[in-house]
């Protein structure tokens, strides 16, 4: 059974860059499928952010194409999202996911990482 | 980009309550659609796939229709663990996927 599980800084300042880590198990990575990034604002809905191919395409949503780099690392079996620039409405929960070729959603999720962006 | 729009936003409702959530696109989808349940402090779970399948594991009591622009979400009998927020997704085109609003199912 695939799980997901996210890590990286809580707090980021202001126009500094966001770097989150998504670590696989239960699935070698570079077999391929589609993996995800989506977060949540406070209070909010749930927000597309990119995701990635097996094959490395990346999709990003336009709003935040700019500022976004999904990459997958195979020696570590895990995926990761660096966004720039970031602000104070870049504060959100942060999901990875995987989105399934047998269903076509985003079946499996990890259990979120809350980064806020403060001085 | 293809926009998701869901109603209500909100809704009181009861146990045993029949309850009904629509989504609607902005433009054709087919049945790229997608149904998630979120509660508090909890990852969103998968319910519903391709507009009208049950994720394996999900209660009978959860159905869904639809194909084009219109989609329900229906939930025959409410029960006290339904209680938690609802989204649509669309995936029609796979790189640009976006969520509908989301629709909070409360209490009553």
């Amino acid at each position: 059974q695939v799980q997901l599980q996210e890590s990286g800084p809580g707090l980021v300042k202001p126009s500094e860059t966001l770097s989150l880590s998504c670590a696989v198990s239960g699935y070698s990575i570079s077999s391929g499928y589609y993996w995800g990034w989506i977060r949540q604002p406070p209070g909010k809905g749930l927000e597309w952010i990119g995701s990635i191919y097996q094959g490395g395409n990346t999709y990003y949503n336009p709003s935040l194409k700019s500022r976004v780099t999904i990459s997958v690392d195979t020696s570590r079996n895990q995926f990761s999202l660096r966004l720039s620039s970031v602000t104070a409405a870049d504060t959100a929960v942060y999901y990875c996911s995987l989105f399934e070729m047998v269903t076509n959603a985003f079946g499996v999720w990890g259990q979120g990482t809350v980064v806020t962006v403060s001085s | 980009d293809i926009q998701m729009t869901q109603s209500p936003s909100s809704l009181s409702a009861s146990v045993g309550d029949r309850v009904t959530i629509t989504c609607r696109a902005s433009q054709s989808i087919s049945t790229y659609l997608n149904w998630y349940q979120q509660k508090p402090g909890e990852a969103p779970k998968l319910l519903i796939y391709a507009a009208s399948t049950l994720q394996s594991g999900v209660p009978s009591r959860f159905s869904a229709s639809g194909s084009g622009t219109d989609f329900t979400l229906t939930i025959s009998s409410l029960q006290p663990e339904d209680f938690a927020t609802y989204y649509c997704e669309q995936h029609y085109s796979p790189t640009r996927v976006t969520f509908g609003q989301g629709t909070k199912v409360e209490i009553k």
